[in-house]
């Protein structure tokens, strides 16, 4: 079974530029979720993706925005990038149904200059 | 949605057993209670879950009691490498399938 994985796993972008995230869901999974987290804090729910769609989004700005491929496979895209977003982002996959357990990828370090 | 309150540290010694207290007062019906560990820099770690009664894995064991208003995560024997972020979540439809992270109970491991 593979696992969550994430790319890349560091990244340097400097104010106003954009950024896109990858994310491989685990197999046998359908949904993806991102998460930011802050240094001390706890992940912050950023929008969840089921069948392409997007599904269920937290209190993040639309320069936050996402997609998901056929294969379950998602991008998170953050455009005019604020010192503010840097952070470890987190990418979770799970199965619809069920108890929804959601896994994480080791997340991508980014960090705005 | 329900919330989860957990002591912010802990301090224990090689070989303790370890139990962190997770309150959630006004959790859902259908919603489950879920454990993660979380290592600095790295992604948060399934540990367990659990609904009511024990669960036991290899990890670790998670008490619920009959009124599932609080739980209890159980590290048997901790080791140094047990020091981390322990995050306590009740998962389920009443979030529908958003996380809800607290501030978590950071476990710190002496020698």
């Amino acid at each position: 079974e593979t696992g969550v994985t994430q790319s890349p796993t560091h990244l340097i972008k400097t104010r106003g530029q954009q950024v896109t995230l990858r994310c491989s869901s685990q197999s046998g999974h359908n949904t993806v979720s991102w998460y930011q987290q802050a240094l001390g804090q706890g992940p912050q729910f950023i929008f969840q993706y089921y069948r392409e769609e997007e599904n269920g989004r937290g209190n993040f700005p639309p320069r936050f925005s996402g997609l998901q491929f056929p294969n379950y496979s998602s991008e998170l895209n953050v455009n005019a990038l604020e010192l503010d977003d840097s952070a470890l982002y987190l990418c979770a996959s799970s199965q619809r149904g069920g108890r929804e357990t959601q896994y994480f990828g080791p997340g991508t370090r980014l960090l705005v200059l | 949605l329900a919330k989860t309150t957990q002591p912010i540290s802990m301090d224990s010694y090689e070989g303790q057993e370890v139990n962190i207290t997770c309150s959630h007062n006004n959790i859902a019906t259908n919603d489950y209670i879920t454990w993660y560990q979380q290592f600095p820099s790295q992604g948060p770690r399934f540990i367990i879950q659990g609904y009511k009664t024990k669960v036991t894995n290899e990890v670790a064991s998670l008490f619920i009691p009959a009124d599932r208003k609080s739980s209890t995560l159980s590290l048997p024997r901790v080791s140094l490498s047990d020091t981390a972020v322990y995050y306590c979540l009740a998962t389920g439809s009443s979030n529908t399938g958003k996380l809800i992270f607290g501030q978590g109970t950071t476990l710190q491991v002496k020698p």
